[in-house]
């Protein structure tokens, strides 16, 4: 199975900043990787698909980059409703699996 | 407006088994894969396994296989997740997704919970 490893894994931020996450996979998934925003008590909502693909209805202040490897989702410029946990998915190969997530907090 | 609605979760012993369902509408269900993805307790989302549009391709997490069962009733627009000798570490909300593209999974459910004691 395709490991995928996230970091960091807790970041703690204030409104304003600039925040990377990164996402490595154990090997090449082409640009078949997907970020989602999870709330507490909510269900995963996909921000980015195709590792950079932004999906419609999501602020543009997230982008996503990379390919084969190594990817990162950034938030330009973060909002107190982007405080949540982030994961990466890879949909290259079966089994579909996440990284482990990164959870954004107020600093 | 797309809509997945799971049912089925509860409390059950180790071992037995348990149907989970997810009613969809509000968009083409029988044109798109389904997925089944849980959450322990306090843990990370994990893929349980998919199915394919029309029923012919499935897939499944190594830690599941040969115990559950996706299925699907175009018909009924519902998709759903036989779970056969259950384990106290299948205890997590389970969630249906479904694909609004190839490999693009847009639609969830809220989830239903799943949990495994004696």
């Amino acid at each position: 199975d395709i490991q995928l490893t996230q970091s960091p894994s807790f970041l703690s931020a204030s409104v304003g900043d600039r925040v990377t996450i990164t996402c490595r996979a154990s090997q090449g998934i082409s640009s078949y990787l997907a970020w989602y925003q999870q709330k507490p008590g909510k269900a995963p909502k996909l921000l980015i698909s195709a590792a950079s693909t932004l999906q419609s209805g999501v602020p543009s202040r997230f982008s996503g980059s990379g390919s084969r490897t190594e990817f990162t989702l950034t938030i330009s410029s973060l909002q107190p409703e982007d405080f949540a946990t982030y994961y990466c998915q890879q949909l290259n190969s079966f089994p579909w699996t996440f990284g482990q997530g990164t959870k954004v907090e107020i600093k | 407006q797309a809509q997945l609605v799971e049912s089925g979760g509860g409390v059950v012993q180790p071992g037995r088994s348990l149907r989970l369902s997810c009613a969809a509408s509000g968009f083409s269900f029988s044109s798109h894969a389904m997925h089944w993805v849980r959450q322990a307790p306090g843990k990370g989302l994990e893929c349980v396994g998919l199915i394919s549009y029309d029923g012919s391709e499935k897939h499944y997490a190594d830690s599941v296989k040969g115990r559950f069962t996706i299925s699907r009733d175009n018909s009924k627009n519902t998709l759903y997740l036989q779970m056969n000798s259950l384990r106290a570490e299948d205890t997590a909300m389970y969630y249906c997704a479904g694909e609004v593209g190839a490999k693009i999974i847009d639609h969830w459910g809220q989830g239903t919970l799943v949990t495994v004691s004696s």
